[in-house]
C-alpha cells in the first residue's frame, strides 16, 4: 500500500521556468511533509518542509503548498536551474501511538531535469 | 555541527555470506537512528529504527537486523545476503523530540549481492 505516492516518474523544465513537483497521499495520520533532494549515490539532502497547520511554507526559490482537503502537496522551484537537476522524494510523517518517532514515509520520487 | 558517517561507500558481496554496514553520528545525543532502503527505481523504504541504545524496532521483515551497541552507533547486519538484498543502504538520524522532526541521511552504501 502506497501512502505516499509521486505519479510523475520524471519531469523536464527549462532553465529559468517554474518545476512543479507533486505529491498525494492517502493517511490523513500524516501531519507533517517534506521534501528531498538527492542525487546519484548519495544520501538525500532535506529542502523544505511543512506542518498540516500551514499551507504554505517557502525558502528562497523554493515554496511548499499543502493541500489537507486533497491530500496533496507540491514544491515549486522558482527560478529552476540546471543545478536543481536531481531526484525529488516527498516524504511524510505522522503521530503514532504516541511518538511519530521522527519515521517517514516516502514516495517513488520524481527526476526534474533543468535544460539551460 | 552535526554529521553522519556511513561505509563503506559500495560493497559486492557474494550470496550467503555475511554483512555488517555502520553508521555513526556526530555532533548530537540521543538521536533516532534509521535505516532506511531503495531499490532499483524505488523510493525509500524504512527498514529500522531506534529510540536509544538497544532498543530496535523492524518496520519490514527481511533478511537483516540492526543493533544500536551505542548511543551514536547504528549497525544493520546478515548472517546470509540474499540477491533480494542488493539496493542502496541509507542510513540517517533526526532529533529525539517526537514529532516534526527531519532526518537526515549518510552518503548510503550501494550493496550489490552476486
Amino acid at each position: 500500500d502506497q501512502q505516499v505516492k509521486q505519479n510523475s516518474p520524471s519531469l523536464s523544465v527549462q532553465e529559468g521556468r517554474i518545476s512543479i513537483l507533486n505529491c498525494d497521499y492517502t493517511n490523513s495520520m500524516f501531519d507533517y511533509f517534506l521534501w528531498y533532494k538527492k542525487y546519484p549515490a548519495e544520501g538525500p539532502t532535506f529542502l523544505i518542509s511543512i506542518s498540516s497547520i500551514k499551507d504554505k511554507n517557502e525558502d528562497g526559490r523554493f515554496t511548499v503548498f499543502l493541500n489537507k482537503s486533497a491530500k496533496h502537496l507540491s514544491l515549486h522551484i522558482v527560478p529552476s536551474q540546471p543545478g536543481d537537476s536531481a531526484v525529488y522524494f516527498c516524504a511524510a510523517s505522522g503521530w503514532a501511538g504516541g511518538t511519530s518517532y521522527g519515521k517517514l514515509t516516502f514516495g517513488q520520487g520524481t527526476i526534474l531535469t533543468v535544460h539551460p | 555541527s552535526q554529521t553522519i558517517h556511513q561505509w563503506p561507500a559500495t560493497l559486492v558481496q557474494p550470496v550467503g555470506s555475511p554483512l555488517s554496514l555502520e553508521c555513526t553520528v556526530e555532533g548530537t545525543s540521543n538521536p533516532n537512528l534509521y535505516w532506511y532502503r531503495q531499490a532499483a527505481g524505488r523510493g525509500l523504504q524504512l527498514l529500522f529504527y531506534s529510540v536509544g541504545i538497544g532498543q530496535i524496532s523492524s518496520e519490514v521483515p527481511q533478511n537483516l537486523s540492526a543493533s544500536r551497541p551505542q548511543d551514536r552507533q547504528f549497525i544493520l547486519s546478515s548472517k546470509k545476503l540474499l540477491l533480494s538484498d542488493s539496493g542502496f543502504y541509507l542510513c540517517a538520524w533526526s532529533l529525539n523530540r517526537g514529532r516534526n522532526t527531519e532526518a537526515f541521511f549518510g552518503q548510503g552504501t550501494r550493496l550489490t549481492v552476486v
